[in-house]
């Protein structure tokens, strides 16, 4: 069964610092992962995924993640931090399995706090 | 515009009461889901939906029910059996496995 985890629910860096939030995850197949952000009082918004093909991947507002199998994580970076980047961050899976498909399972999220 | 519609954006309930959430899509997409957000428990999911007609459950299920008559609309009922029933939620939708989901503004529920 799929499940992820995020590790850290709160993290803490100064504008123009490397920000890395970790997520990890669970699947017996390949998975399809996604990082999406939330703004308060908002929906969730991409910002990038990893179907097959290239283990980097790019994605809005100059964020990125790696796709490693062999460590089962899929970590976002970006390399300097803005102010803008303050919001919760979600990670997520779907797995193409019988008993699971459709699945789109959330980490419990991390909330990220940029200072000046 | 294309999009997903979540309303009413807040909602007040009494205790003891049943709720229907709104939420309509125009993507096209044939597979949506309602989630529940909770502070430090992420998006849990109540039930999902591949195909009209047909839906399963997530992994919160108990005192919430839904129906998928129609392509475009997945309204979420919370039923007086639902404990705790104080959230906010959030519906999306999306084409199939590998592509994203588009989420609704969401609908912040109070129960009193």
């Amino acid at each position: 069964a799929q499940s992820v985890t995020q590790l850290g629910s709160h993290v803490s860096v100064s504008e123009g610092a490397l920000v890395l939030l970790r997520c990890n995850y669970s699947s017996s197949v390949p998975p399809y992962l996604f990082w999406y952000v939330q703004y308060p009082n908002q929906g969730l918004q991409l910002l990038l995924k990893y179907t097959t093909g290239a283990t980097l991947v790019k994605g809005i507002n100059g964020f990125e993640a790696e796709f490693k199998k062999s460590e089962t994580s899929f970590h976002l970076t970006k390399p300097s931090a803005h102010m803008s980047d303050a919001a919760e961050y979600f990670c997520a899976v779907t797995e193409k399995t019988s008993d699971s498909w459709g699945k789109l399972q959330f980490g419990a999220g991390t909330q990220v706090v940029v200072t000046p | 515009d294309g999009g997903i519609t979540q309303s009413p954006k807040y909602l007040f309930r009494k205790e003891g009461q049943n709720v229907t959430l709104s939420c309509e899509q125009n993507l096209n997409h044939d597979a949506m889901y309602w989630y529940r957000q909770d502070p430090g428990q992420g998006l849990r999911l109540i039930y999902y939906s591949q195909i009209v007609n047909d839906f399963q459950k997530g992994d919160i299920a108990e005192g919430y029910s839904v129906s998928r008559e129609k392509k475009e609309s997945f309204p979420l009922t919370v039923t007086s059996a639902q404990k705790n029933p104080t959230a906010f939620y959030l519906c999306a939708s999306r084409w199939g496995l590998n592509t994203e989901a588009f989420f609704g503004q969401g609908t912040r529920l109070t129960v009193v």
